[in-house]
């Protein structure tokens, strides 16, 4: 997807380890979230951020953290992986407060074993 | 609690034919409300965003409509081709800058 890649795509580790995803931008947009999908839900918000060093908690937050030193990029990382966390991860950005008109990424697919 | 609701889960239809999904929310007052198009193993992107004050919003052959008074919306496809098979997911952006609503979504299979 134009201006927001995800890294890595897949990804397999075991119950325990940390994980983190990146999320990077070029749109240079103030907000952006990371959000999780799983069968049977709609995408979940897991954090947010409005700036950098600026980040506030969604709806599924327990057990993730994220932080943003520049714009362009926002890390999720699970502390310690557990198999509940296996899903689909996925980063979105937006010009405006709220989530209007979101960009996403292509998306990560976290397993955990 | 702010809540938007999708309908059928999962659909099949022949190549060729109209279909049409249904979008049900609770979230008022609300923005606006788009309807997005993900395809297998990629991010959801937008195909029609509609204001409060709209009815009606196409896309070449998608149509968004939109009923404010009993807080409904649909997508209708028009000769849906292969490529249409997707997830199709609403999503609601309250008027309070709290964060949009996803719904679970529609899932479409176009077959030949």
């Amino acid at each position: 997807d134009a201006g927001i890649t995800q890294s890595p795509r897949h990804k397999v580790t075991e119950t325990g380890t940390p994980v983190t995803l990146r999320c990077h931008q070029t749109e240079n947009h103030r907000y952006m979230y990371w959000y999780r999908q799983d069968p049977g839900h709609g995408l979940r918000l897991i954090h947010y951020s409005y700036g950098v060093k600026d980040t506030d908690k969604g709806e599924v937050s327990d057990g993730y953290s994220v932080s943003r030193s520049k714009t362009e990029d926002f890390l999720l990382t699970l502390e310690s992986a557990t198999s509940s966390q296996t899903s689909v991860y996925f980063c979105a950005i937006s010009e405006r407060e709220g989530g209007d008109g979101y960009t996403f990424g292509s998306g990560t697919r976290l397993t955990v074993v | 609690k702010n809540q938007v609701e999708q309908s059928p889960q999962s659909l099949i239809i022949l190549e060729g034919k109209n279909c049409t999904l249904q979008c049900n929310y609770t979230v008022s007052p609300f923005s606006n409300l788009r309807w997005y198009k993900q395809d297998t193993g990629r991010g959801p992107v937008s195909l029609t965003i509609m204001t409060f004050s709209e009815n009606t919003k196409s896309n070449g052959r998608y149509t968004a409509t939109l009923d404010a008074d009993t807080k409904q919306s649909s997508l209708h496809i028009t000769a849906s081709q292969l490529s249409d098979s997707a997830s199709y997911i609403c999503v609601v952006s309250p008027f309070s800058y709290d964060k949009v609503i996803f719904g679970p979504g529609t899932s479409l299979s176009v077959i030949p």
